[in-house]
């Protein structure tokens, strides 16, 4: 069965730091991993990578995949409160009609004024 | 820019009643899905769609659950015969090109109350 765990589960920060969130894989015949972000309701794209070493950027929030160690990073410089939200990190296969996107549990991040 | 919609934002059904749920993918994409999250846990896959047939479907998406493409816009997801444990909310999501298929994009959700 395919796995995503993500770290730490929860997190507090204030306005101006920078964080980083963990998300590690075990998925057969990976293909691609995916960022998404949780506001209120719908899960909002961010990043899909799927190639290791090949940093991803937009605006203040970064990505990178390593594909050897089965785990990727999300990166968010000088966080607003904004950027409040439970953060998601996904999972697909390769092959046949796998289409499908396995979830982690999210980080919930708290970024105060 | 395109998104996905979806309808109604939230239904209250009892237990045992039929409900079907709406949404209307990126009009160019050609891939679907359906995921759902109970609360608190993980956003789980039920089913995705291409070419007019269902390419893959969970565990979770037994007999009572079935999709739908009726015309060229929207897509459902009907539960028959809805119990408690149907509780959650309702993502539609969609995805462009076979090389992109993984890039879902996810609508704002159904919450559907059984009770």
């Amino acid at each position: 069965e395919d796995k995503v765990v993500q770290s730490p589960l929860s997190l507090v920060v204030h306005e101006g730091d920078t964080v980083t969130l963990n998300c590690s894989y075990e998925v057969t015949n990976f293909r691609s991993l995916l960022w998404y972000k949780q506001e209120k309701k719908a899960p909002t794209f961010l990043f899909m990578l799927t190639s290791s070493g090949i940093e991803k950027k937009s605006g203040r929030l970064s990505s990178i995949l390593d594909k050897k160690e089965l785990f990727s990073i999300l990166n968010i410089t000088a966080t607003q409160t904004g950027d409040s939200a439970v953060y998601l990190c996904a999972v697909g296969r390769s092959g046949g009609s796998n289409y499908k996107l396995t979830f982690g549990k999210g980080t919930l991040l708290t970024v105060n004024p | 820019e395109p998104e996905v919609t979806q309808t109604p934002s939230h239904q209250v059904t009892q237990m045992g009643q039929e409900v079907i749920l709406r949404c209307v993918p990126i009009s160019n994409h050609l891939y679907f899905y359906w995921y759902r999250q109970i609360l608190g846990q993980k956003v789980e896959f039920l089913v995705s769609f291409y070419n007019n047939e269902i390419s893959e479907k969970s565990e979770i998406f037994d007999d009572q659950f079935s999709v739908e493409r009726p015309d060229g816009s929207n897509f459902t997801l009907k539960i028959r015969s809805t119990k408690l444990e149907d509780s959650a909310m309702y993502f539609c999501a969609s995805s462009g090109r076979w090389d992109s298929r993984y890039e879902q994009y996810f609508g704002p959700g159904t919450r559907l109350t059984v009770t």
